[in-house]
């Protein structure tokens, strides 16, 4: 049971280069999101979507795409990194999007841009 | 926004003895949950309380919320090793907008010392 899966788990880009994160869940969840974790600052949502097709912004989407063509995948995609994107990035799915239902996070890929 | 703020920081205690969190949050909520995070990991939920309930029990967990003074507790009793780790805080809004957009805290440190 592989729960949500991120790959890859490392990676170093150059300032302007480009780059899809990539999230898996087999758990069959509706609803699925991407947080960046930075130290002191908690996660902050950065997208996220309540079914196949439907993708919303969340507080920080500036700088990134998603999109959402099966239920099982949704990749995160960096447009021109900048070094203020280095951070912790972690994908996470719940049953459904409604409050109240627990998450399921990713081991995280961790974003270095220089 | 950070939402909810976690106190303290950081916390080192010795194995045996019980573990205090608190998380204070500024706007309504429908849910609080909390999650445990280790080290290069993703988080793990741990418990939900609801908006309406004073107290909740889960194993060595006790999670006590406080609507009218916005905060909530986190109790590990008897704490091992095993529970070092960060715990974060994490609460959805009270409307029932699309999307399980919960906004987490900045998160306890917890060291058990053996």
């Amino acid at each position: 049971n592989a729960g949500v899966t991120q790959t890859p788990k490392f990676q170093v880009l150059k300032t302007g280069q480009s780059m899809t994160l990539q999230c898996a869940q087999d758990m069959n969840h509706e609803y699925m999101s991407w947080y960046r974790q930075d130290p002191g600052m908690g996660l902050r949502l950065i997208h996220y979507s309540v079914g196949a097709g439907i993708t919303d912004q969340g507080e920080v989407p500036n700088g990134y795409n998603v999109s959402r063509s099966t239920t099982e995948d949704f990749p995160l995609r960096l447009l021109s990194a900048a070094p203020s994107q280095t951070s912790v990035y972690f994908c996470a799915s719940s049953y459904d999007g409604q409050g109240g239902s627990p998450l399921h996070f990713g081991n995280g890929t961790r974003l270095t841009v220089t | 926004s950070q939402q909810g703020e976690e106190d303290p920081q950081a916390l080192s205690i010795q194995e045996g003895e019980n573990a205090t969190m608190n998380c204070s949050y500024k706007t309504s909520i429908n849910n609080l949950q909390w999650y445990r995070q280790n080290s290069g990991r993703g988080l793990v939920h741990l418990i939900l309380i609801r908006s309406n309930e004073r107290e909740k029990h889960s194993g060595r967990l006790r999670v006590t919320l406080d609507t009218s003074k916005k905060s909530s507790s986190l109790l590990i009793t008897a704490s091992r090793a095993a529970d070092t780790a960060s715990y974060f805080c994490a609460t959805d809004p009270p409307l029932k907008a699309a999307g399980n957009k919960l906004t987490f805290g900045g998160g306890t440190r917890v060291l058990v010392k053996p």
